[in-house]
C-alpha cells in the first residue's frame, strides 16, 4: 500500500487560494489519488479524485505531475467553512482498503 | 451522490455491555464495507474489511472476538463491540464502495461511542 505524507497543518486566510501537497513516492501503476475532507465528528467527505495531469470540479482542482509521486489539492478562494482536516489517499480500486495518513489540518482565518 | 448511514449516531453505555452499530448503503449495493475507529485529534484507523457473505478481515492488533462484524446483505454491515470498556470509547466510521467500476468510497457520518 502506498504511503502518503502531507504537512501536518496549514493556516490561510479567507479568499486565498490554498494548495496542499501530498507525497506518495511508491504509488503503483493502478493507484488513483483521492482527497477527502473531514469536519469534527463527521465522516470523511469525497472532494476529488484523479489519476494523472489535472482534474477540476466545482470545489477543487487536483494537480498530478507526470511521475505521479506527488499531488496537489488546490482550493480556490477558501472560506472559514473550509477549516477541516484534508486527507490524501491512494488506492487501486473501490474494494481496496484505504490506509489513512495523518492528514493536513487546515485552519482558515478571517 | 451515494449515501451511507450509520445508526446510532451516538451511544452511551455501561462498561461490560455490548453495543451494535449499523452501517447501511442507502441507494446502492456494497459488496465490501470498511470499519474505522478514530480517536480525538487522530486519523482514521482501519479496523476491518467487511465482505458480504463471508468473514471479515481484521487488521493487525484488532481483536476479532471483541469487534464482531457481520455483513449479512449488500446494504448492511454491523459492528458489535462486545464487553465494552472505557478505552473502547471512540468515533466509529464505516465506508462502502459502489459495486461497479468507480473508485470512490463513501463514508458514513460516524457513531460516537462513550463507555462509562
Amino acid at each position: 500500500l502506498a504511503k502518503t505524507t502531507q504537512p501536518i497543518s496549514m493556516d490561510s486566510y479567507e479568499g486565498q487560494e490554498v494548495n496542499i501537497t501530498c507525497s506518495h513516492n511508491n504509488i503503483a501503476t493502478n493507484d488513483y489519488i483521492t482527497w477527502y475532507q473531514q469536519f469534527p465528528s463527521q465522516g470523511p467527505r469525497f472532494i476529488i479524485q484523479g489519476y494523472k495531469t489535472k482534474v477540476t470540479n466545482e470545489v477543487a482542482s487536483l494537480f498530478i505531475p507526470a511521475d505521479r509521486k506527488s499531488s496537489t489539492l488546490s482550493l480556490p478562494r477558501v472560506s472559514l467553512s473550509d477549516t477541516a482536516v484534508y486527507y490524501c489517499l491512494v488506492a487501486a480500486n473501490r474494494d481496496d482498503k484505504i490506509i489513512f495518513g495523518k492528514g493536513t489540518r487546515l485552519h482558515i482565518l478571517p | 451522490g451515494a449515501v451511507v448511514s450509520q445508526h446510532p449516531s451516538w451511544v452511551i453505555c455501561k462498561s461490560g455491555t455490548s453495543v451494535k452499530i449499523e452501517c447501511r448503503s442507502l441507494d446502492f449495493q456494497a459488496t465490501t464495507m470498511f470499519w474505522y475507529r478514530q480517536f480525538p485529534k487522530q486519523s482514521l484507523m482501519l479496523m476491518a474489511t467487511s465482505n458480504e457473505g463471508s468473514k471479515a478481515t481484521y487488521e493487525q492488533g484488532v481483536e476479532k472476538d471483541k469487534f464482531l462484524i457481520n455483513h449479512a446483505s449488500l446494504t448492511l454491515s454491523t459492528l458489535t463491540v462486545t464487553s465494552a470498556h472505557p478505552e473502547d470509547s471512540s468515533f466509529y466510521i464505516c465506508s462502502a464502495a459502489i459495486a461497479g467500476d468507480y473508485n470512490e468510497q463513501f463514508f458514513g457520518p460516524g457513531t460516537r461511542l462513550t463507555v462509562l
